[in-house]
């Protein structure tokens, strides 16, 4: 079974460029995450998706980040413009939301998008 | 907000001893605790988890254990091996949100 794929890998962008990070979770699961992770810090939710549904964004800083999940399965994560601080890994994570408790809370990660802000 | 910390930040053992990390957390709500390992250039993985109303949980060479009067949970990996070499992160959540510790790099020396 394939895990979640993130592309790309790396991106080294100027301050002030846009960039975008692409997810596309494990089949069949419909909750979808980004989380930031800081150099030596553990991950920081960005934002939720039930389905195509943003239901946490909270923590999302909505000036210059951007997201949408359209169709309920891909996603796309987007920073316009990129800032200096920006500079982190951007995870996605996806989980299966169903009847079964104890599995709707496992995570499962993709390896990110390392994003350098020069 | 939940609020979790993570103790040691470093740990470096010979290999086929034990490790152990230590996590506290703030909101006495929070009824799921998993554990992910990072592999340098990967995302973290999930290597297990305890709910609250279990005190213990094993899997093989690892496992966790929670106090939930005094808010902590440690992760113990017995008999450790080089593979074991990663960064540790413990989490909290009640729901789905997940609050993760700073993280704990371990060092297996052979």
């Amino acid at each position: 079974e394939a895990g979640v794929v993130q592309s790309p890998r790396y991106k080294i962008i100027e301050k002030k460029q846009p960039v975008a990070f692409w997810c596309n979770p494990i089949s069949g699961h419909n909750t979808l995450y980004w989380y930031r992770q800081n150099l030596g810090q553990g991950p920081e939710l960005l934002i939720r998706y039930e389905n195509e549904e943003a239901v946490d964004d909270s923590q999302l800083p909505k000036d210059r980040f951007s997201a949408e999940r359209l169709k309920g399965v891909d996603s796309t994560l987007k920073i316009q413009p990129a800032e200096l601080g920006d500079s982190a890994v951007y995870l996605c994570a996806s989980s299966f939301s169903g009847t079964a408790r104890a599995e709707n809370e496992k995570l499962f990660f993709g390896s990110g998008t390392q994003l350098s802000v020069l | 907000g939940e609020n979790v910390e993570q103790h040691p930040s470093t740990l470096s053992v010979q290999e086929g001893d034990s490790a152990v990390i230590k996590c506290t957390y703030s909101d006495s709500a929070s009824n799921y605790f998993p554990w992910y390992k990072q592999e340098l250039g990967k995302g973290p993985q999930l290597i297990i988890d305890i709910r609250s109303n279990v005190g213990e949980k094993k899997d093989q060479r690892i496992a966790v254990t929670l106090n939930k009067t005094a808010k902590h949970f440690s992760l113990h990996i017995t008999e450790t091996q080089p593979e074991d070499s990663a960064v540790y992160f413990c989490a909290a959540s009640r729901g789905y949100k997940l609050s993760f510790g700073a993280g704990t790099t371990v060092t297996v020396r052979a």
